[in-house]
Order: C-alpha cells, then structure tokens, then sequence
C-alpha cells in the first residue's frame, strides 16, 4: 500500500500565487486532515474532513480552502499565497473506531517569496 | 492556555539507558485519546503509541510505553534501552471526543528533541 501521498514535495511559490497541494489515500479511510508546522510550533490543524463531501475549519483556516469530492482525496488549496504561508504541511487520514492512529504523507515544504 | 504541555525543548540520554519524554494534557472531556510520534530529520511522522482516556492499563509497545497518570493529567513516554537511531523530535498530541471516532482533529504539543550519545 501507498498509504497516504502527498505531492509536490517541495514548493516555490511568489507572493500572490495561488496552488493546490495534492493529498491521496488508499487505505479507505473517513477521516483526513491538513496540518502546517512552524519552527517551534508543533503541527496545527488547517482543515479536515470526516468523509467525502464533509469538510471543516481546524485552528489555522484563513488563507486555505479544501474540498472532499472523494473518500480518496483532499486537496489542500492556497488562494493567495503569502510569505506567512511559508510552512511544512501534512497531510493525515485515520479511520474510526477507537484508538486508531492518524497515518501522515511525507510532507510538503513550501516556501513563498 | 495550551492543551498540551511539553516542558522538555531537548533531552539528551546515553545509548542503551532510558530516558522519559514529558507530556501533560488539558481537556475538560472524559473520552479523548493520546499519541506519541517520532520524527527523524528526515522529516515523517511515525506512530508510536496510543493511551485511550478509559483504558486501565498503561501502554506498552516494544521499547516504548506510555506512563499515564489521569488524575495528574500526564501521560510521559518511556523509552527504554535507547538506541542512536531514536534521536528525532517526538511530539505528544491529543483527540478529544469519542474515543470511537477518528483522528482527524490532533492537538499536538511543540515537541522535545531527544538526542542519543553514543
């Protein structure tokens, strides 16, 4: 199994610029996430889904917008960019029923200049 | 106020001894659920152990363990017999709610850098 993909592994982006950071899983799991980490700040939630068409905000939403037209898939999209933006993100899944553990992509870098 | 607290920014320990991980926790929810998980510099997150909030026992995976003590709300990773290949920043995160939901919703802690010396 792949388990959950993340693409691209790293980004430039300028000031302004708008993207999408791809996320796929193939485990069959409900439940995705975005996160962002900072230097010294742990992972923070962006947004996340509890099934296909079903999305929410998470701690750190302004400047991201996501969809979920898939179990398989949640893209992560950047409307602006801004130099703030600047982060490494994670992508994770997890299915439900009880202690289950949240499986993450390989990350993406992105930097905005 | 941070719902999870990791006091320790560095931690250095010798090969083959133990060294325990701080982790402490606030939730006013009676279900919720803890995770530890490792990232080497190469940057993925790998899962180490879980602790559900109703869950009697303390858990144990391999050379790690997870020393929960409810009442004070902590729950430290133990890992015994280090090896160089543990030296990565380990992050404490909690799901509140459900304990038979998903993890969709991680509150993680800022992380403490365990480095190994041979």
């Amino acid at each position: 199994n792949a388990g959950v993909t993340q693409t691209p592994k790293f980004q430039v982006l300028k000031t302004g610029q708008s993207m999408t950071l791809q996320c796929a899983q193939d485990m069959n799991h409900e439940y995705m996430s975005w996160y962002r980490q900072d230097p010294g700040m742990g992972l923070r939630l962006i947004h996340y889904s509890v099934g296909a068409g079903i999305t929410d905000q998470g701690e750190v939403p302004n400047g991201y917008n996501v969809s979920r037209s898939t179990t398989e898939d949640f893209p992560l999209r950047l409307l602006s960019a801004a130099p703030s933006q600047t982060s490494v993100y994670f992508c994770a899944s997890s299915y439900g029923g009880g202690g289950t553990e949240a499986f993450f992509g390989q990350g993406t870098r992105l930097t905005v200049v | 106020a941070q719902k999870i607290t990791q006091t320790q920014p560095g931690m250095f320990v010798q090969e083959k001894e133990a060294v325990t991980l701080d982790c402490t926790y606030d939730t006013s929810d009676p279900s919720y659920g803890l995770f530890w998980y490792k990232q080497p510099s190469s940057g993925e997150m790998i899962f180490l152990i879980y602790q559900g909030s109703y869950d009697q026992q303390n858990a144990t995976e391999g050379r790690y363990s997870l020393n929960f003590q409810k009442a004070r709300k902590s729950a430290n990773l133990v890992i015994s017999a280090s090896q160089l290949g543990d030296s990565a920043m380990y992050f404490c995160a909690m799901r509140e709610g459900s304990t038979q939901g998903g993890s969709e919703k991680l509150v993680f802690g800022k992380g403490t850098k365990l480095t190994v010396n041979p």
